[in-house]
């Protein structure tokens, strides 16, 4: 079984643009939830998914935004880029959004804004 | 609001020997899960060891153990005969039902052939 898949690798932007990351789960997980991982703030969560809904949202501003589609495929985007946006983001998949599930997590997006 | 608590930013164990991570937390929730991640260079987060509150009995997983002190609300991590495999940033993380995922500062292991 394919395990989470996480595109691209690495991005590299520039304050003021906007980007879109992606996240495929492993087949059957109807859950995705998204982690940015900085060296100073940690780990933080962005926001949770389950069939096409958001279930649970993070503290960050309104510029940081997502979607489930129907296949249960994630998107994040980041709208008006600010160097401190500059991250490793995590997207992990379970089968139901539930508080003892288990987590399974991608290699990551590493985005570097200039 | 919760918080997780890593005291020891880093940590060093000989192979072959045992480590013990601290992690505290905050709720004043009652059902609840704690778990413990391994993060390796390769970034991947990995589960290693998952707890739920309502159970007194620690968890195992093979070398993995915790010792869970719900009272006291402590949650560490014991490695026993560590490899060298074990290296990584290890994350304590607490979720409750319905609630987002909070994780610790992270201790980073690095074990010593």
């Amino acid at each position: 079984k394919a395990g989470v898949t996480q595109t691209p690798r690495y991005l590299i932007k520039t304050r003021g643009q906007q980007v879109t990351l992606s996240c495929s789960p492993i087949s059957g997980h109807r859950s995705v939830s998204w982690y940015q991982q900085t060296p100073g703030q940690g780990l933080q969560f962005l926001f949770e998914y389950f069939s096409e809904t958001q279930r649970n949202k993070g503290n960050f501003p309104g510029r940081f935004s997502g979607r489930q589609f129907s296949n249960s495929r994630s998107e994040m985007n980041v709208s008006t880029l600010e160097l401190g946006d500059s991250a490793l983001y995590l997207c992990a998949s379970s089968l139901v959004a539930a508080g003892g599930e288990k987590l399974f997590f991608g290699s990551g997006t590493q985005l570097s804004v200039l | 609001a919760q918080t997780v608590t890593q005291s020891q930013p880093e940590m060093s164990v000989q192979e072959a020997e045992t480590v013990t991570l601290s992690c505290t937390y905050d709720t004043s929730e009652s059902d609840y899960y704690l778990f413990w991640y391994k993060q390796p260079p390769s970034r991947q987060m990995i589960l290693v060891i998952r707890q739920e509150a309502y159970k007194q009995q620690n968890a195992t997983e093979n070398r993995f153990s915790v010792n869970f002190q719900k009272a006291a609300k402590s949650f560490s991590l014991k490695i026993s005969d560590s490899q060298l495999g074990d290296a990584a940033m290890y994350f304590c993380a607490y979720r409750s039902r319905k609630d987002k995922l909070v994780f610790g500062a992270g201790t980073i292991l690095r074990v010593k052939s």
